[in-house]
């Protein structure tokens, strides 16, 4: 595709709830990234994937956030039991190779925990 | 861990003016790159500038990085109104499987007046 892409572009779910965030990187992009921007705040790493595997999972703040790969593409950051310290903006990124430094990003996803 | 912080946090200027914002951080680093988000919502990539580079050039941007300070400025010249956005510097360095973990800082947020 042109650009990265992410659905839904604003999720508003309910405090329990588990939502399921969507991210297309770049065609022929490696690897992909997830942060997360509080109001107001810089971005905050959560996971990088290399192909399908994720070899750094240090950012992702509790047991309750997941996420995976597949086919080398599109990636599902899913997270449970929603809390309302869970709203903000997370963003997913692309880069053609891992040791590429230039990041893509997409337009984000805003999340809102009731 | 490492941590780009910008300053100032908010910059208000005259269309015509330059800015200039300026990012440190506590560790050693591969580049520091700038990138700039409009509403809260995707980054835009602007420049990247290796650690062993002291100043780099693009179109109406200019960025220095003095590494024995650890710190680096963006400079804007002869703004517009349409440079209004958040500008972050975000530090490289390696993760995991050689990936590039960017570490973000809080932004500056720019504001142009017509």
């Amino acid at each position: 595709g042109a650009g990265v892409s992410q659905s839904p572009s604003n999720k508003v779910t309910e405090k329990g709830k588990d939502v399921e965030l969507r991210c297309d990187p770049i065609s022929g992009h490696t690897a992909l990234y997830w942060y997360r921007q509080s109001l107001g705040q810089g971005l905050e790493f959560l996971i990088y994937f290399q192909g399908n595997s994720a070899p750094d999972k240090s950012g992702l703040p509790s047991d309750r956030f997941s996420a995976e790969r597949t086919g080398g593409s599109v990636s599902t950051l899913t997270i449970q039991r929603t809390q309302q310290e869970d709203s903000a903006v997370y963003l997913c990124a692309s880069s053609l190779r891992p040791s590429t430094d230039t990041q893509y990003f997409g337009p984000g996803t805003r999340l809102t925990v009731l | 861990s490492q941590q780009g912080e910008e300053d100032p946090q908010a910059l208000s200027i005259q269309e015509g003016e330059n800015a200039t914002m300026n990012c440190s951080y506590k560790t050693s680093i591969n580049n520091l790159q700038w990138y700039r988000q409009n509403s809260g919502r995707g980054l835009v990539h602007l420049i990247l500038i290796r650690s062993n580079e002291r100043e780099k050039h693009s179109g109406r941007l200019r960025v220095t990085l003095d590494t024995s300070k650890k710190s680096s400025s963006l400079l804007i010249t002869a703004s517009r109104a349409a440079d209004t956005a958040s500008y972050f510097c975000a530090t490289g360095r390696l993760s995991s499987g050689s990936a590039r973990q960017l570490t973000f800082g809080s932004g500056t947020q720019l504001t142009v007046l017509p």
